[in-house]
């Protein structure tokens, strides 16, 4: 059973480019999260993912977007980038809607802006 | 507003010793908690979690946590740690039957096992 897997693992991009990032959330899991980690820091909620609309937001500027396909996989798009937004930017998926029981994390992508 | 404090940003500790990691939290509503555990290069891995009903939840790789409601914590134990427990561990929090899963993180404590 492959959990959740995200693409790249690393990237490299300029400053005012744009980025995708792409998560494939674990077999029977329908609900996807993105969260940012800093280095030395906590991972940060980004946003939410349920039913291909974004269910909530955490404090990121609107920069920051994403989406969700009809097979629950998502991605996350940054535009403009600062040398701010490096970090490791997680996926989490879960099930259920509503129920908050457990988030299974992927790898996670290593931005780097420069 | 959630938030989650854990005091120590690094732990060092020698191999087959106990170790505590300390977690705080504040929340107005009920919360359920998670430990988590970050291996260098790596994603989260799920310790433990307390959902509701025995305080004292056990984990994998011997962990065990028990969750305090008066002083709002949930401290990580292991009676005795290896060189592969060498990591970063996160405390999380996240509402009871909230809108979303949504975890709020503590920065992390960094637990440096020594030979």
């Amino acid at each position: 059973d492959a959990g959740v897997t995200q693409s790249p693992t690393h990237l490299i991009k300029t400053r005012g480019q744009q980025v995708t990032l792409r998560c494939s959330p674990k077999s029977g899991h329908d609900t996807v999260s993105w969260y940012q980690q800093a280095l030395g820091q906590g991972p940060q909620f980004i946003f939410q993912y349920y039913e291909e609309e974004e269910r909530q937001r955490g404090n990121f500027p609107d920069r920051f977007s994403g989406h969700q396909f009809p097979n629950y996989s998502s991605e996350l798009n940054v535009n403009a980038l600062l040398l701010g937004d490096s970090a490791l930017y997680l996926c989490a998926s879960s099930a259920g809607g509503f129920l908050n029981t457990e988030a299974f994390f992927g790898q996670g992508t290593r931005l780097t802006v420069v | 507003a959630q938030s989650v404090t854990q005091l120590d940003s690094q732990v060092p500790v020698f191999e087959e010793a106990p170790v505590e990691l300390r977690c705080n939290y504040s929340s107005s509503v009920s919360v359920y908690l998670f430990w988590y555990v970050q291996y260098p290069n790596q994603g989260l891995q799920l310790l433990l979690k307390y959902l509701s009903g025995s305080t004292l939840v056990k984990g994998i790789n011997g962990f065990e946590a028990e969750f305090n409601k008066s002083q709002t914590s949930f401290h990580l134990r292991k009676p005795s740690v290896h060189i592969s427990d060498t990591a970063e561990y996160f405390c999380a929090v996240s509402d009871y039957g909230g809108a979303t899963n949504k975890l709020i993180f503590g920065t992390g404590t960094l637990l440096a096992v020594q030979p």
